[in-house]
């Protein structure tokens, strides 16, 4: 299974742009990088994903290497809420690993006031 | 919207005890899982199901046991407690069709101890 490098922890200031990066250079062709957030004592939940092109929804932005070998997660205003562990994760577009989320113990982000 | 709900939330049992964590979703989804997070690690896939009728075994399955009568409901069951089970309990829940895709919703989680 391809696997992904985050680092394991980061600090942005409050209103600040955060730059969450992920290393995936076994990554297959076929491969989507998700990306997942776990707020304390909750459940996680969806970010954003995509496949080659870069990616935005109303949470944040997603910035794919032309090479697909790395992914940056962007929160273009970071607030107080935004404190998290911040997953990447590949999920194959096919067959039985298709169906889970294999998480690693990713980046967690400290915002600060 | 209640979304996928899980109960209890805590619970503490003894060693050989048994007991069912609930897990119930409200979006109509196919696809239902179970994982375990122990503490500063991230989260393993324990069991899933595509449908009613329908499951498999994720990445740690030992001890623990599925069924899906329903698609709205999916249990988990801890047939002999053990100390090694104690751990952070997430049920999640996504549409399949293109799944991967399809963004996963979680729970809350239940908080299990298990002395």
């Amino acid at each position: 299974d391809a696997k992904t490098t985050q680092p394991n922890s980061m600090e942005s200031n409050e209103e600040e742009p955060v730059h969450l990066p992920c290393n995936h250079s076994t990554i297959s062709g076929t491969d989507y990088i998700h990306w997942y957030r776990q707020l304390p004592s909750q459940g996680p939940e969806y970010v954003i994903h995509g496949l080659t092109s870069n990616v935005n929804n109303r949470m944040a932005s997603l910035a794919i290497a032309e090479d697909r070998k790395s992914s940056t997660l962007i929160l273009h205003r970071a607030t107080l809420r935004d404190a998290a562990v911040y997953y990447c994760i590949l999920r194959p577009s096919r067959g039985a690993g298709s169906y889970q989320l294999t998480f690693g113990k990713g980046t967690k982000l400290s915002v600060i006031p | 919207n209640a979304g996928v709900t899980q109960t209890p939330k805590f619970q503490v049992l003894k060693t050989g005890q048994s007991m069912t964590l609930q897990c119930a979703q409200d979006m109509n989804h196919e696809y239902m899982s179970w994982y375990r997070q122990d503490p500063g690690m991230g989260l393993r896939l324990i069991h899933y199901s595509v449908g009613a009728g329908i499951t498999d075994q994720g990445e740690v399955p030992n001890g623990y046991n599925v069924s899906r009568s329903t698609t709205e409901d999916f249990p988990l069951r801890l047939l002999s407690a053990a100390p090694s089970q104690t751990s952070v309990y997430f049920c999640a829940s996504s549409p399949l069709g293109v799944h991967s895709n399809q963004p996963q919703h979680f729970g809350d989680g239940t908080r299990l101890s298990i002395l």
